[in-house]
């Protein structure tokens, strides 16, 4: 069973430009999360979506947006970026509908503000 | 507001010994908890989890107290191994007054656990 795919794993941006981050759930999976982590905060969450509905949001500010897709497949977005936002975008799939917790994750988009 | 804090940046454990990760939470709503591990250049893994309704929780290896009253939950390792060197993420989750929370986990700073053979 292939796991939470994230694309790409690596990318380098300036300024002022803005990325879109991909994710792929874990097959049969219909919430897709999305957290932000730095060596300063941490994890901290941004956005979950289920069945394409954007169901908690995090303290971040309007610059990230998210959707979700009918095949559950999901994108983040970062507009007018700032060095502040060079971190690990996590992307996390679960099964069931009430939350337990249980997130597997995706390995990560790596993305550099320069 | 840091709802969930981990104090320790850092513990050092010779292998064979018990490994105590600790993990503290403000928040009374919350009602699961979980340890994720995580390993360089890897997203984090899903280790172990209690709920709220519970105070102990065991796997194999794996076990997490849980003291409601205190707001504090650990998370032994026994014995502990040169593999599980890494960072442990404590989350939880819930805290949402009347909402629902599917995928929403408020995170620990993580503490590194390294194993020393």
């Amino acid at each position: 069973k292939a796991g939470v795919t994230q694309t790409p794993r690596y990318l380098i941006k300036t300024r002022g430009q803005q990325v879109t981050l991909s994710c792929s759930p874990i097959s049969g999976h219909r919430s897709v999360s999305w957290y932000q982590q730095t060596p300063g905060q941490g994890l901290q969450f941004l956005f979950e979506y289920f069945s394409e509905t954007q169901r908690n949001k995090g303290n971040f500010p309007g610059r990230f947006s998210g959707r979700q897709f009918s095949n559950s497949r999901s994108e983040m977005n970062v507009s007018t970026l700032e060095l502040g936002d060079s971190a690990l975008y996590l992307c996390a799939s679960s099964l069931r509908g009430r939350g337990t917790g249980e997130l597997f994750f995706g390995e990560g988009s790596r993305l550099t503000v320069l | 507001d840091q709802q969930v804090k981990q104090n320790s940046p850092s513990l050092s454990v010779q292998e064979g010994r018990i490994s105590i990760l600790n993990c503290d939470y403000t928040n009374s709503m919350f009602d699961y908890f979980l340890w994720y591990k995580k390993y360089p250049a890897e997203g984090p893994t899903f280790l172990i989890s209690i709920s709220s309704i519970k105070d102990k929780n065991e796997d194999g290896r794996f076990t997490v107290f849980l003291n409601k009253s205190a707001k504090h939950l650990s998370l032994h390792i026994v014995p502990s191994q040169p593999g599980d060197s890494a960072v442990y993420f404590c989350a939880a989750s819930g805290g949402n007054a009347g909402g629902t929370s599917y995928g929403k986990l408020t995170f620990g700073q993580g503490t590194i656990l390294t194993v020393h053979p």
